[in-house]
């Protein structure tokens, strides 16, 4: 089993639409969670963290977290072409130096 | 500021040859990593930095050798490229795990093909 999980896509949403983008991972110790965007050809770049569960909102972002469930996920609201992207979740410990990713969620925004 | 630069972009290998991806940041980051990224893999962490004078092996460090020079520079040395080592490289860097939100910041990436 993966430690973090994601659904490789393709996800296809229309313009307007909600966006949402699951991850789980299988480190109870885990404590923060990130979501990074990556354009094909560039380097990644972090949108969101969290730590506490429940919602945290950024602008048309929305990270949610279960830790019960070992879940964390990204709504993108009002999705825009400019959307369209790989996203990476990834995931800490406590304590520890290095970030966990998963494989990628490829979204696509179709206007 | 640059954020964290690597050079050089492109780089294309033959079996065998060595070759060293050279990697900054001026952000007066503590811990820096290399990753590489490969199709369906996702990053994959080859060895990371807490801090200048420490290096430690992350999760693929087969092939590949690591120095903190100071604590802006990281560079990552292949001794005998290998076809297998086909991929994206990042350099990244970040404060450190004393800072919660522990954002990593990447570098443009090195795209290296051992042929």
């Amino acid at each position: 089993q993966k430690e973090v999980e994601q659904n490789s896509g393709p996800l296809s949403v229309p313009e307007g639409a909600i966006a949402s983008l699951n991850c789980t991972y299988s480190d109870r110790g885990s404590q923060s969670f990130f979501w990074y965007r990556q354009y094909s050809g560039k380097s990644p770049e972090l949108i969101m963290f969290i730590y506490s569960n429940g919602d945290k909102e950024d602008g048309r972002f929305t990270a949610q977290l279960n830790k019960a469930s070992q879940y964390v996920s990204l709504l993108i609201r009002d999705s825009q072409p400019s959307d369209s992207a790989t996203y990476l979740c990834a995931v800490r410990s406590f304590g520890n130096e290095k970030l966990t990713f998963g494989t990628g969620t490829r979204l696509t925004i179709i206007p | 500021n640059a954020g964290v630069t690597q050079t050089p972009k492109f780089q294309v290998l033959k079996t065998g040859q060595s070759m060293t991806l050279q990697c900054a940041q001026d952000m007066n980051h503590n811990s820096m990593y290399w990753y590489r990224q490969d199709p369906g893999m996702g990053l994959r962490l080859i060895y990371y930095s807490a801090s200048e004078g420490t290096t430690d092996k992350g999760e693929v460090p087969n092939g590949y050798n690591v120095s903190r020079l100071n604590k802006r520079e990281f560079s990552l040395r292949l001794e005998s490229a290998a076809p297998s080592q086909t991929s994206v490289y990042f350099c990244a860097s970040s404060e450190g795990v004393k800072v919660r939100s522990y954002e990593q910041y990447f570098g443009p990436g090195t795209r290296l093909t051992v042929t």
